[in-house]
């Protein structure tokens, strides 16, 4: 079975202090790691999506980096408006679905809280 | 331009009733999904569409659960004799094909009473 763990389970940051998600996975064959960022009360919003080990995507603040069995969010110099649940979530090939499964796991989420 | 939408944004209804939920996918999308996310409880899956038809429905939690989509576009997911367990926000998502991002909605807020 396909699973997702996130790390911290929530984080307290002051502005400019730098710091680090993680998001361990265990599946079958990965077809796709994403990041997405949800506000309270608001739909998750998509960040990045990672497809192989090594690969590394950036926005403004924010870097997502893959390996085998982990992805990190970076977040350099995090502001207020960084602060938001953070969730990981992975695609995969699946032996009974041709082409691949099209649904997404989900962790529960990091809640990072950025104080001014 | 316009993203996913659904209707109603917030839903509250007696234990036993039937409610539907609407989603109205990004235009051109061709693929759209159903989400679950209750408190404590991370995303689930239950169901996805390509154009009308759903080649999984594994997620749905029982069969008073049921989906819909029509004309390629709207979908409407429908919860018979609801339960209290049923109270979540139901998420939808749209993409554009197989294997693309999925965008979601805001949600619809489902309490029962």
């Amino acid at each position: 079975e396909d699973q997702v763990t996130q790390s911290p389970e929530a984080l307290r940051l002051q502005e400019g202090e730098s710091s680090s998600l993680n998001c361990s996975y265990t599946v079958s064959g990965l077809r796709g790691l994403f990041w997405y960022r949800q506000d309270p009360g608001k739909g998750p919003e998509f960040l990045f999506t990672l497809y192989s080990a090594g690969e590394e995507k950036e926005k403004e603040r924010l870097k997502a980096t893959l390996t085998k069995k982990e992805s990190f969010l970076h977040i350099t110099a995090p502001k207020p408006e960084d602060s938001a649940t953070y969730l990981c979530a992975v695609q995969a090939w699946s032996p009974s679905v041709e082409g691949g499964s099209e649904k997404l796991v989900f962790g529960k989420g990091t809640k990072l809280t950025v104080n001014p | 331009g316009a993203g996913v939408s659904q209707s109603p944004s917030n839903k509250v209804t007696e234990k036993g009733k039937d409610v539907e939920l609407r989603c109205d996918p990004i235009s051109g999308h061709t693929a759209l999904y159903w989400y679950r996310q209750s408190l404590g409880q991370g995303l689930e899956f239950l169901i996805y569409f390509q154009g009308n038809s759903a080649p999984d429905k594994s997620g749905l939690p029982s069969d008073r659960f049921s989906a819909e989509r029509t004309g390629g576009s709207v979908s409407t997911l429908t919860i018979q004799r609801t339960q209290q367990e049923d109270s979540a926000v139901y998420l939808c998502a749209s993409s554009l094909g197989l294997a693309r991002t999925q965008y979601f909605g805001p949600g619809t807020r489902l309490l029962v009473l």
